[in-house]
């Protein structure tokens, strides 16, 4: 069965420096998603993205944060300045189409700790 | 805004005995909605969704759900766990008219079954 995967699993990196997270969504998927989840906190949705373009994003996706799809099968959240409070899980999930009923395929995810 | 509310953090339950895992939402109109599993290192896996039709929905695993528009609930349940069902639980909405397609996630339920 297809999965989405993540690259890396986990990434640690000094507050300041600039990571970038890679995701590859499932292959006929034409609709990427971000989701955050900060340590013993709820998961939160970052950005929605098709046609290379952001569909919806959430407050918590300020300046900080870009996504691109710089190819044909990859799908990159970078983070330009981290800071501590960016430290938590990196869900990426893709759908075929995006009504609002549509299954969403979730990745492992990437635990980025930032020092 | 939409908003989803897991009352327990925790459900311990016997293997062999029914278990129900409680979820309310809060959402303008009619809502889409999900139950998600987390397994350890593992993505989201989505069990079931209600989108319209039968308040009874049928999911993976032997696992179902109540749709209750009149208390704003959608409880997981299963008629008799396994122990290979220990894992986190979350339930979601998307609100019908949500062009993004944003999921709104619970907090989470852990479920430990014990044999």
């Amino acid at each position: 069965e297809p999965e989405v995967t993540q690259t890396p699993s986990h990434q640690v990196t000094q507050m300041g420096q600039e990571v970038i997270l890679r995701c590859v969504p499932i292959s006929n998927h034409l609709y990427f998603y971000w989701y955050r989840q900060i340590l013993g906190q709820k998961v939160e949705f970052l950005v929605s993205f098709y046609n290379n373009e952001i569909s919806e994003k959430s407050e918590i996706f300020d300046d900080q944060f870009s996504v691109e799809r710089p190819d044909g099968s990859n799908f990159t959240l970078k983070i330009r300045s981290t800071k501590l409070e960016d430290s938590a899980m990196y869900f990426c999930a893709s759908s075929e189409v995006a009504f609002g009923g549509e299954t969403q395929y979730f990745g492992p995810g990437t635990r980025l700790l930032v020092l | 805004a939409q908003s989803v509310a897991q009352p327990e953090d925790q459900v311990n339950v016997a293997e062999g005995n029914p278990l129900t895992v409680k979820c309310t939402y809060s959402v303008s109109g009619n809502p889409y909605l999900f139950w998600y599993v987390q397994y350890p290192n593992r993505g989201l896996q989505v069990l079931l969704k209600y989108i319209t039709g039968d308040n009874l929905v049928k999911g993976s695993y032997g696992f179902e759900a109540e749709f209750n528009k009149s208390q704003t609930s959608f409880h997981l349940k299963k008629p008799s766990a396994l122990v290979s069902d220990s894992a986190l639980y979350f339930c979601a909405v998307s609100p019908l008219n949500n062009a993004g397609n944003m999921l709104t996630f619970g907090g989470g339920t852990r479920l430990m079954v014990k044999p």
